[in-house]
């Protein structure tokens, strides 16, 4: 097993495009964060599964972001018509179960122009 | 490469001495916290981690410590090198199952 992989590692769209992230977790991890990350701050939680259903969003996801895993495998993120405050690093995690040890994959770092 | 943070606390240290970075956090519920570490341009790493139930935990060449009492987690590196230079993140969960992370240290180690 390789981590968590993430894709695309970079992503530049113009503003008001739709982008479709992609997240693999580690094989078994039951449970999948997405986090975004601006320079100068800590990740902040955007959302999480536990398999397939989606148990928490945060309010920083407003109604343009949608994220699915739809077999409790993988997951997509979806930013629909970006915006220039769009423009952060969108971090994937996985975790066996609840407060355990959570690790992330390298990033999609997304610009809006 | 990518900067994590501009205008994130820093700290500077000879390689071979050893390091202390601190952490406050503000929620009295939380009961399982997380150090990592993040290299420029890439996802935060893993590093160590400690339960409420515990005040110290040891891992290779680091020590977490947890005061309950003022909320305070701190990580040592003991000998540091070159490869230790990145930015360090406290994360905390309580309950909510979601990690709430700080703002993060960088830390310099110095040739």
């Amino acid at each position: 097993d390789t981590g968590v992989s993430q894709n695309p590692r970079h992503k530049i769209t113009k503003r008001g495009q739709n982008v479709t992230f992609r997240c693999d977790p580690i094989s078994e991890h039951n449970r999948l964060y997405w986090y975004r990350q601006t320079l100068g701050q800590g990740p902040e939680f955007l959302t999480y599964f536990q398999n397939e259903a989606q148990l928490e969003k945060s309010r920083l996801l407003s109604d343009r972001f949608s994220a699915e895993r739809p077999k409790g495998s993988f997951s997509t993120l979806e930013i629909q018509r970006t915006e220039q405050g769009d423009s952060a690093m969108y971090l994937c995690a996985s975790s066996p179960n609840m407060n355990t040890e959570a690790f992330f994959g390298q990033g999609t770092r997304l610009t809006v122009v | 490469g990518e900067s994590v943070g501009l205008h994130l606390p820093t700290l500077s240290v000879q390689e071979g001495d050893n390091s202390i970075i601190n952490c406050a956090y503000s929620n009295s519920a939380s009961d399982y916290f997380i150090w990592y570490k993040q290299e420029s341009g890439k996802g935060p790493q893993f590093i160590i981690d400690i339960r409420s139930n515990m005040d110290k935990r040891q891992g290779q060449r680091v020590t977490v410590l947890l005061n309950k009492t003022v909320k305070h987690l701190s990580l040592q590196i003991a000998a540091t090198q070159p490869g230790d230079s990145a930015v360090y993140f406290c994360a905390e969960s309580g309950g909510n199952e979601k990690l709430t992370f700080g703002t993060g240290t960088r830390l310099t180690i110095i040739p």
